[in-house]
C-alpha cells in the first residue's frame, strides 16, 4: 500500500505554545486529507477534512481557530494547535485519500499516518 | 447517518484459539467494508476491506464476508497468535472523495501465550 508520513512522532511543549504537524503522502497524490484525535483507549474521532487548496472542513465542536489545518499541496497537509493546553494532549492521526490524478491502486483508498503524541505539559 | 457497532472489548483469548470480532453497520446505498488494526503506539494499518456484497476480505490469516442480508462485517481467524494483540476497528466508507472513513469503537484483543 501507499505510505504517509507524520512528523513529529512525539512531542512535549509546554503550555501556551504552537505546535505543527505534517502529514505526507510519500508516493501518491492525496486529493484528501483527513485529521484524526483518539484518546487513550478510544476510537478515531474525526477533526476534520482538508481538500487541497481549499480550506478545511471541520466537525462540530472542533474549533477551527485552536486547530489550523492548511492543505497547501497534494502531499502535504498541517496541523497547528495553537496556545496548546494540557487538554490537547492526544493521539492526532492524518490519513490521506488517493484522488483520480494518481495512481489507479490507490484511487479513493485512504491511508493512515503512524500518528503524532503530543504532551502539553 | 452511517454509523458502525462493533463488540465492546477487550477480549482475551489463549493462543491457537479462535476468533471473532462482529461488527455490524447501518449505511444507505453500498458502502465499502474495512477491519483496521492498531497495534500499541502506532497508527492504523488496514487489515481487510470488501467492496460489494459476499466479497470475502483477508490478510494474514484473518478473514471477514461483506454481509448485505445482515449488514454485517465479522472478522474470523482459525487460531490466533500473541503477535495479534492489538485494537481492531471496523469501518465503512460510503462514497468517494470527501467521505471520510465511519469507524466503530475498537475491540482491543489480548493473545494470552
Amino acid at each position: 500500500g501507499a505510505v504517509v508520513s507524520q512528523h513529529p512522532s512525539r512531542v512535549i511543549c509546554k503550555s501556551g505554545t504552537s505546535v505543527k504537524i505534517e502529514c505526507r503522502s510519500l508516493d501518491f497524490q492525496a486529493t484528501t486529507m483527513f485529521w484524526y484525535r483518539q484518546f487513550p483507549k478510544q476510537s478515531l474521532m474525526l477533526m476534520a477534512t482538508s481538500n487541497e487548496g481549499s480550506k478545511a472542513t471541520y466537525e462540530q465542536g472542533v474549533e477551527k481557530d485552536k486547530f489550523l489545518i492548511n492543505h497547501a499541496s497534494l502531499t502535504l497537509s498541517t496541523l497547528t494547535v495553537t496556545s496548546a493546553h494540557p487538554e490537547d494532549s492526544s493521539f492526532y492521526i492524518c490519513s490521506a485519500r488517493g484522488g483520480l490524478s494518481g495512481s489507479s491502486a490507490h484511487y479513493n483508498e485512504q491511508f493512515f499516518g503512524p500518528g503524532t503524541r503530543l504532551t502539553v505539559l | 447517518g452511517d454509523s458502525v457497532t462493533q463488540m465492546e472489548g477487550p477480549v482475551t483469548l489463549s493462543e491457537e484459539a479462535c476468533l471473532t470480532i462482529n461488527c455490524t453497520y447501518t449505511a444507505t446505498g453500498y458502502p465499502s467494508l474495512f477491519w483496521y488494526v492498531q497495534y500499541p503506539g502506532e497508527g492504523l494499518q488496514l487489515l481487510l476491506k470488501a467492496t460489494k456484497a459476499d466479497d470475502k476480505g483477508s490478510n494474514k490469516g484473518f478473514e471477514a464476508t461483506y454481509r448485505k442480508e445482515t449488514t454485517s462485517f465479522h472478522l474470523e481467524k482459525g487460531s490466533v497468535q500473541v503477535s495479534d494483540s492489538a485494537v481492531y476497528f471496523c469501518a465503512l466508507s460510503a462514497g468517494l472523495g470527501n467521505t471520510p472513513l465511519v469507524f466503530g469503537k475498537g475491540t482491543r484483543l489480548s493473545v494470552i501465550a
